[in-house]
């Protein structure tokens, strides 16, 4: 399987300032197609997850511009510029270029 | 608007059977494959089942392969997953959501079901 592993697994920011959440894979991530599915969604409390970018560096349409992923081979970040209150809760990365589909463990963001 | 709406869940013995389905609108359901994806109780997310678009394919966890069943019914926009001989680690919440579309994965997802084995 492909294992996602996820760093840190909890992240206290203080508001304005920047995140930095690293997913490496044990694998690499590179469809037959030559696209790398490599997603990081967004849960935020009591709500599902919400994917916030697809193929490591597209944002979804509506999200923020201070989200922004980048990465390559089997090592992705997703980088938040400037935490704000809404950006409380957990960050998953995962892969859907092979089956089974896995996540990463999940990186909780948090207001210092 | 995308809208994923599951239904099914509950509480159930080990052992025991559940059905869970998920109605699909706002998009063309054919098109996109779909996935279940499970959230147990203050854990992370993990992967179940997917079913391509044409229902031709479909893909299992280990955990679960051989007690859960994946359908569809594209007449009805309609996803399924039949539970059989479910464990008390089955327990959890289960998201409905589009796998592989026309651009990218993962786009939409259901609010979930809560499924509950338990004696």
């Amino acid at each position: 399987d492909f294992v996602m592993t996820q760093t840190p697994l909890s992240s206290p920011v203080t508001l304005g300032q920047p995140a930095s959440i690293s997913c490496r894979s044990s694998q690499r991530l590179v469809h037959s197609d030559g696209n790398t599915y490599l997603n990081w969604l967004q849960q935020r409390p009591g709500q599902p997850p919400r994917l916030l970018i697809y193929k490591i560096s597209n944002r979804v349409s509506g999200v923020p511009d201070r989200f922004s992923g980048s990465g390559a081979g089997t090592d992705f970040t997703l980088k938040i510029s400037r935490v704000e209150v809404e950006d409380v809760g957990v960050y998953y990365c995962m892969q859907s270029t092979h089956f089974p589909r896995t996540f990463g463990q999940g990186t909780k963001v948090e207001i210092k | 608007d995308v809208q994923l709406l599951e239904s099914g869940g509950g509480l159930v013995q080990p052992g025991g059977s559940l059905r869970l389905s998920c109605a699909a609108s706002g998009l063309t359901f054919s098109d996109h494959g779909m996935a279940w994806v499970r959230q147990a109780p203050g854990k992370g997310l993990e992967w179940v089942s997917t079913i391509s678009g044409n229902a031709k394919n479909t893909h299992y966890a280990d955990s679960v392969e051989g007690r859960f069943t994946i359908s569809r019914d594209n007449s009805k926009n309609t996803l399924y997953l039949q539970m059989n001989r479910l464990r008390v680690d089955d327990t959890a919440l289960y998201y409905c959501a589009t796998d592989v579309g026309v651009t990218s994965h993962f786009d939409y997802w259901g609010h979930g079901t809560l499924v509950t084995v338990s004696s």
